[in-house]
């Protein structure tokens, strides 16, 4: 049963502009999400991540916002570099137990 | 840079063999460890948590007969795929949790592509 849905296999989006990847979890008992970036033949790379108690975290190009009472979260990339071009996985977890993922988006920032 | 290596990247080999998959904390020690496996076009699913000096908490479905995990150090957890099958053919990964807390993000290592032949 898929806890950490991500509807959108894929995204496009041109350099410069913002991009916005799309998270939903099912289980309320979740308090920590994450989001990785993976490139081909390496592992996911932690990019950011938020708690439960805040509902919006930015470093740097990368913010990720919480919609608890809509159990989705997202993550906005300004601006998209071509270097951004990669699968995005969210992730969420319960009290530090092992993460959910979801299926990953995969981003392709066009020059 | 890196700061969780897993070792190897790629396993070929026949089936029976025991395959064991190493996965190794850089620069810092983690007491608990997590076991990964992802099938084509699915998500990264957890099978087991490893954690050092004791017993690894398997996931429901894995067999712990078959997925031996061995923390033996603070730095160090292995899996070993014992008597491999085919359908043991997948992408294995681990993490690892820098500091205790819950709001600490697991750092993964590269995976481990594992084909039985």
């Amino acid at each position: 049963d898929q806890q950490v849905k991500q509807n959108s296999p894929s995204l496009s989006v041109q350099e410069g502009r913002i991009s916005i990847l799309n998270c939903d979890y099912t289980n309320s008992m979740f308090d920590y999400f994450l989001w990785y970036k993976k490139y081909p033949a390496e592992g996911p790379t932690f990019l950011i991540s938020i708690s439960s108690i805040k509902d919006k975290n930015e470093d740097g190009r990368f913010t990720v916002f919480l919609n608890k009472s809509a159990k989705h979260l997202s993550l906005h990339i300004v601006p998209s570099q071509p270097g951004d071009s990669a699968v995005y996985f969210c992730a969420a977890s319960n009290s530090g137990y092992a993460l959910n993922f979801g299926k990953g988006t995969s981003l392709l920032v066009t020059p | 840079g890196a700061v969780v290596s897993q070792h190897p990247s790629r396993v070929i080999c026949k089936s029976g063999t025991s395959v064991k998959i190493e996965c190794r904390s850089l620069d810092f020690q983690a007491t608990t460890m997590f076991w990964y496996r992802q099938f084509p076009k699915k998500s990264l699913m957890l099978m087991a948590t490893s954690n050092e000096g004791s017993k690894a908490t398997y996931e429901q479905g894995v067999e712990k007969d078959k997925f031996l995990i061995n923390h033996a150090s603070l730095t160090l957890s292995t899996l070993t795929v014992t008597s491999a099958h085919p359908e043991d053919s997948s992408f294995y990964i681990c993490s690892a949790r820098r500091g205790a807390g819950a709001d600490q993000p697991q750092h993964f290592g590269d995976g481990t592509r594992l084909s039985i032949l």
